[in-house]
């Protein structure tokens, strides 16, 4: 069956420094790819998708390519802040995009001023 | 415009007892899914509702079930509650057909503790 798999946490960070969580998929055909952000007592938001091969997420800084051939979408961002601590979960929907979101473990961030 | 709304937001049930929690999804969605998060894990993918039908069900047990009213909000229904149950419960809501129909929103979640 379809699995997401990311880079074991946590994460800590100074404040402007790089940022890169891996994530790899399992899936058959064209799955759609997402980003979820969950900061301390709230739900799960959307941060960034994409829905085919070579697309590129972004938002709030953060990007995401759709790498089919390494089956890939990796979060990276080139200077995070101290707002951006956070768990963050890579998940992906089979093709079409409107069936059960599959989720990764997460990765916590903790960024440090 | 209220987003995905849940409640109760904390729950402390004993072994053997049932729950019912709700929510109350984005206004204009008709799609209400539900998710287990353990501590520490993932989203588990449990059920969704559409059309008052459960259309999706993932790995999850019988004693789990659901029910979707005329007003698009849901209830999820744990019978027999065990030790392992304990879970935050997110519901996640989306408009079947809509031009961003991938995008779920995610309500707080519903913190069960099992004793």
């Amino acid at each position: 069956g379809n699995s997401v798999t990311q880079m074991e946490g946590p994460v800590t960070l100074s404040e402007e420094a790089f940022l890169t969580i891996n994530c790899t998929y399992t899936a058959t055909g064209y799955p759609s790819l997402f980003w979820y952000v969950q900061y301390p007592g709230e739900g799960l938001q959307l941060l960034l998708k994409a829905t085919k091969a070579d697309d590129k997420g972004s938002n709030k800084g953060f990007e995401a390519t759709y790498r089919k051939e390494t089956t890939s979408f990796h979060l990276e961002k080139g200077s995070v802040q101290v707002s951006d601590s956070a768990v963050y979960f890579c998940a992906l929907t089979s093709q079409g995009g409107s069936e059960k979101l599959v989720f990764g473990k997460g990765t916590k961030l903790t960024v440090n001023p | 415009d209220a987003g995905v709304t849940q409640s109760p937001t904390h729950l402390i049930k004993t072994r053997g007892q049932q729950v019912t929690l709700r929510c109350s999804p984005k206004s204009g969605h008709d799609t209400v899914s539900w998710y287990q998060q353990a501590l520490g894990q993932g989203p588990q993918f449990i059920f969704q509702y559409y059309e008052e039908e459960e259309r999706q069900r993932g790995n999850f047990p019988d004693r789990f079930s659901g029910h979707q009213f005329p007003n698009y909000s849901s209830e999820l229904n744990v019978n027999a509650l065990l030790l392992g149950d304990s879970a935050l419960y997110l519901c996640a809501s989306r408009l079947t057909g809509g031009a961003d129909s991938y995008e779920q929103y995610f309500g707080p979640g519903t913190r069960l503790t099992v004793t």
